[in-house]
């Protein structure tokens, strides 16, 4: 079965400092890892996929497969990026349907 | 552009009554899928869709049934209402099968049954 867990529930950070939110992954082939992003008031939104290996809003991640892990990071966080973000999975193959497992999900808080 | 449009937003149910969510694309998807998400959890699939006439099972199907009639439509319908079915829904398209496809979201529908 696959799994993705995200331990902090809420991470608050000011303004300028770096941000690296956690996600670990369980799963036995070989995984599609995506963070997504809801900010206030807006839909759930694609941030960013680990196969594109792109800088998203200076947002980067980087598949551990030795540790199981796609964390999330920022070299500087910034207001805007208060959100709440999700780490997903994806096991499907060509052809089958994309079915995303999602983590629980880590509120971030960047203040002044 | 609209994406994926659901309705309704919000809704309160009384135990045992049924309803029909809504769920709409206009990006000529044919992948279409059924999320809930409870509270401090993650979403989770209920069901999905890979085309007009077919659909399957995710991880949560009980209690709900679902009909893909056209490619832009994927209703979701609660036969008997019951507490447990409390939760956001969201409905998701994408373009294609495949892991690494972006899914494309509504904004959710707030369900609570009473």
């Amino acid at each position: 079965a696959q799994r993705v867990t995200q331990p902090e529930k809420l991470l608050s950070v000011f303004k300028g400092a770096p941000v690296e939110l956690k996600c670990n992954y369980s799963y036995s082939g070989s995984p599609e890892l995506f963070w997504y992003v809801q900010y206030s008031r807006q839909r759930l939104q694609l941030l960013l996929r680990h196969i594109s290996r792109e800088s998203i809003k200076g947002f980067t991640a980087d598949l551990n497969k030795g540790e199981t892990s796609f964390h999330l990071k920022k070299p500087f966080a910034q207001e805007e990026d208060s959100a709440m973000y999700y780490c997903a999975l994806s096991g499907g193959n060509t052809g089958t349907a994309s079915k995303l497992t999602f983590g629980t999900g880590t509120r971030l808080q960047v203040t002044l | 552009n609209a994406g994926v449009t659901q309705t309704p937003k919000f809704r309160i149910l009384k135990i045992g009554q049924s309803m029909t969510l809504q769920c709409t694309q206009d990006m000529n998807h044919n992948y279409m899928y059924w999320y809930r998400q409870d509270p401090g959890m993650g979403l989770k699939l209920i069901y999905y869709s890979v085309g007009a006439g077919i659909t399957d099972k995710g991880e949560v199907p009980n209690g709900y049934n679902v009909s893909r009639s056209t490619t832009e439509d994927f209703p979701l319908r609660l036969e008997l209402a019951a507490p447990s079915q409390t939760s956001v829904y969201f409905c998701a398209s994408s373009i294609q099968g495949g892991g690494n496809t972006e899914a494309f979201f509504g904004q959710g529908t707030r369900l609570t049954v009473v």
